[in-house]
């Protein structure tokens, strides 16, 4: 299967800690974008990738989240100090530029903080 | 500020009959305007999008059609099936304009359901 993938699936933590979460995209795709989802809502983005370099962060990240894409390939999102609020989903999706517009979709990590 | 409205927040088809989703966008910037589909657990999946240059695109028993000038643009499903039974999200981005504004805006979600 070469689409994007996510780890971990889920994820339950303790309010205060810290998480990380990894995507791989699809292997020549040199965008990538992380989106939150909540119950009921759609996808909200937070940040993209084109190749290693952060172009562009939605106000909803806050100061606690960073991202990473240190070879331009995988990336990582890590959620310091963790709230009740920042329980969703968290997806990844990758694309090529240029060419196809198309954002494809990883099946997403379930964040639940406690 | 939520720049793209979606109606209904859910419906309900018999099969066979046609499903009608509608959104309406704000910002006049936006150039590309995909639809996903999104089944339980699941990441969203493209359905079909379209550009502000055409005013309908056709995928099989799927259709767009895109009002430019009243900034709204709306799914229709023919004969819908139970399979079709999921959640719609419109979305829209400034894919070719550039200027690094590349996420997805969505809309908040249709819950379809397709009763046999």
């Amino acid at each position: 299967d070469t689409g994007v993938s996510q780890d971990p699936r889920h994820k339950i933590t303790k309010r205060g800690q810290n998480v990380t979460f990894r995507c791989d995209p699809i292997s020549e795709h040199n965008r990538l974008y992380w989106y939150r989802q909540t119950l009921g809502q759609g996808p909200e983005f937070l940040t993209y990738f084109q190749n290693e370099a952060q172009l562009e962060k939605s106000r909803l990240l806050s100061d606690r989240f960073s991202a990473e894409r240190p070879k331009g390939s995988f990336s990582t999102l890590e959620i310091q100090r963790t709230e009740q609020g920042d329980s969703a989903m968290y997806l990844c999706a990758s694309r090529l530029s240029g060419q196809k517009e198309t954002q494809y979709f990883g099946p997403g990590t379930r964040l639940l903080v406690l | 500020q939520q720049q793209v409205k979606q109606s209904p927040q859910s419906l309900i088809v018999q099969k066979g009959g046609i499903s009608i989703i509608n959104c309406a966008y704000e910002n006049t910037a936006f150039d590309y305007f995909p639809w996903y589909q999104q089944f339980p657990g699941k990441g969203p999946a493209l359905l079909i999008a379209i550009r502000p240059d055409v005013s309908e695109k056709k995928e099989g028993r799927f259709t767009i059609s895109f009002n430019k000038s009243a900034k709204q643009f709306s799914l229709h499903i023919m004969d819908s099936q139970p399979g079709d039974s999921a959640t719609y999200f419109c979305a829209a981005s400034r894919a070719y304009s550039g200027g690094g504004a590349d996420g997805l805006t969505f809309g908040k979600g249709t819950h379809l359901i397709i009763q046999p």
